[in-house]
């Protein structure tokens, strides 16, 4: 059984450029969450995915969009790269779970190193 | 914005010896989930355990056990016997009821000595 799946591993951009990084969530699971996680730092949410809609969105400007394919894999954009944007990407995989103390946890891939130069 | 706080930005502990990581979070939640997740340098967010604010008692997977006071809005990880390989950053997290969205810590860095 696969777990999440992240491409690609590294990439090099340069400023003003787009990027689409890639993710495959764990067999089941439906929801996809993206996190930038700089270095030294504690990853920061990005949005949330489910039945290809965005769901929750953190403090990222427009320049970050997503996207949630039928088959529960996901795809991040950002547009007008800035030196500031490089870090570990993070895709977690997760099921949608009802209830008011509902225990759901989430599975990370191993992430994409953006180095915007 | 509600905080997670780990003060412990590295840490040296012996093999074979336990290690307690801080973690202090501020909420206005009655409901809402603690995790805490290992980071080995290969970049992956490993899951460790789980504390929901409504469990009586605090969790426990294998030599990992969270020391969870409610009222001092703290959960520490306790790593008995610790091993070489748990050398690594350690993130605590928390997650409302509602939603999948985790808000992270700073991390704390372990090193195991041998």
């Amino acid at each position: 059984d696969a777990g999440v799946t992240q491409s690609p591993t590294h990439l090099i951009k340069t400023r003003g450029q787009q990027v689409t990084l890639r993710c495959s969530p764990k067999s089941g699971h439906d929801t996809v969450s993206w996190y930038q996680q700089a270095l030294g730092q504690g990853p920061q949410f990005i949005f949330q995915y489910y039945e290809e809609e965005e769901r929750q969105r953190g403090n990222f400007p427009d320049r970050f969009s997503g996207h949630q394919f039928p088959n529960y894999s996901s795809e991040l954009n950002v547009n007008a790269l800035l030196l500031g944007d490089s870090a570990l990407y993070l895709c977690a995989s997760s099921l949608q779970a009802g209830g008011w103390n509902s225990y759901n946890e989430q599975f990370f891939g191993p992430g994409t190193r953006l180095t915007v130069l | 914005a509600q905080k997670i706080t780990q003060t412990q930005p590295g840490m040296f502990v012996q093999e074979k010896e336990a290690v307690t990581l801080d973690c202090t979070y501020d909420t206005s939640d009655q409901s809402y989930g603690l995790f805490w997740y290992k980071q080995p340098s290969s970049g992956e967010m490993i899951f460790l355990i789980y504390q929901g604010s409504y469990d009586e008692q605090n969790a426990t997977e294998g030599r990992y056990s969270l020391n969870f006071q409610k009222a001092r809005k703290s959960a520490n990880l306790v790593i008995s016997a610790s091993q070489l390989g748990d050398s690594a950053m350690y993130f605590c997290a928390r997650k409302k009821a509602a939603g999948n969205k985790l808000t992270f810590g700073g991390g704390t860095r372990v090193l195991v000595k041998p």
